[in-house]
């Protein structure tokens, strides 16, 4: 069975420095993986997708997260961190041929002046 | 913003009452899911149709059932709430056939609380 772990509930930076959400999948075959972000009281809307084209994937708000095979990762970044980042992360990994998603718990990114 | 909404958006209810929640949406797709998110839990997949009238159960599918009668609308009820599933309730919809993998769009939510 997939699953997906999201290390660190809630992951602190300063305004301008780098984000690093961390996920980590298992799975049978490579997968289909995906970021989501919510804000809140809203629903999820998705950050980016990694669907076997480029490891490295560029999302929306100028995030990007690689595809690392051999550390079973994908991990997402930023360079630098906004206030209008803060939000919750949720990393889903989708095993290819199936029509569902395992969502990880979520990590929550609070970002200070 | 694709084309999901949910009813209510906010519900208040009795343990032991019925309940029903909406999910419709205009983009036509093929799958429907619903979840329950909860703090510390993530997402967690309730049931998820993948067509009108078929079904299928998911991570934590009991005390709730749902029914799809047609493309636009899947129905969610708890036949007697619990005060355990008071919860944010998120319906999503996809179609992996068009897009060849399962990219899930979201609805904006139901706040449910049962006392």
């Amino acid at each position: 069975a997939q699953s997906v772990t999201q290390l660190g509930s809630h992951v602190s930076v300063s305004e301008g420095a780098l984000v690093l959400l961390r996920c980590n999948y298992s799975s049978s075959v490579p997968p289909y993986l995906f970021w989501y972000v919510q804000y809140p009281n809203q629903g999820l809307q998705l950050l980016l997708k990694y669907t076997s084209a480029a490891t490295l994937v560029k999302g929306i708000n100028g995030f990007e997260a690689e595809f690392k095979k051999s550390e079973t990762s994908f991990h997402l970044t930023k360079p630098s961190a906004h206030m209008s980042d803060a939000a919750e992360y949720f990393c889903a990994v989708s095993d290819r041929g199936y029509s569902t998603l395992t969502f990880g718990k979520g990590t929550m990114l609070l970002v200070s002046p | 913003d694709a084309g999901i909404t949910q009813s209510p958006r906010h519900k208040v209810t009795e343990t032991g009452t019925p309940v029903t929640l909406r999910c419709h949406q205009t983009e036509n797709h093929r799958y429907m899911y619903w979840y329950r998110q909860d703090p510390g839990h993530g997402l967690r997949l309730i049931h998820y149709s993948y067509g009108v009238k078929d079904t299928d159960k998911g991570e934590v599918s009991d005390g709730y059932s749902v029914s799809r009668s047609k493309t636009e609308d899947f129905l969610l009820t708890l036949e007697s709430a619990t005060s355990s599933q008071t919860s944010v309730y998120f319906c999503a919809i996809s179609d992996p056939g068009l897009a060849g993998f399962n990219e899930q769009f979201f609805g904006p939510g139901t706040r449910l609380t049962v006392l």
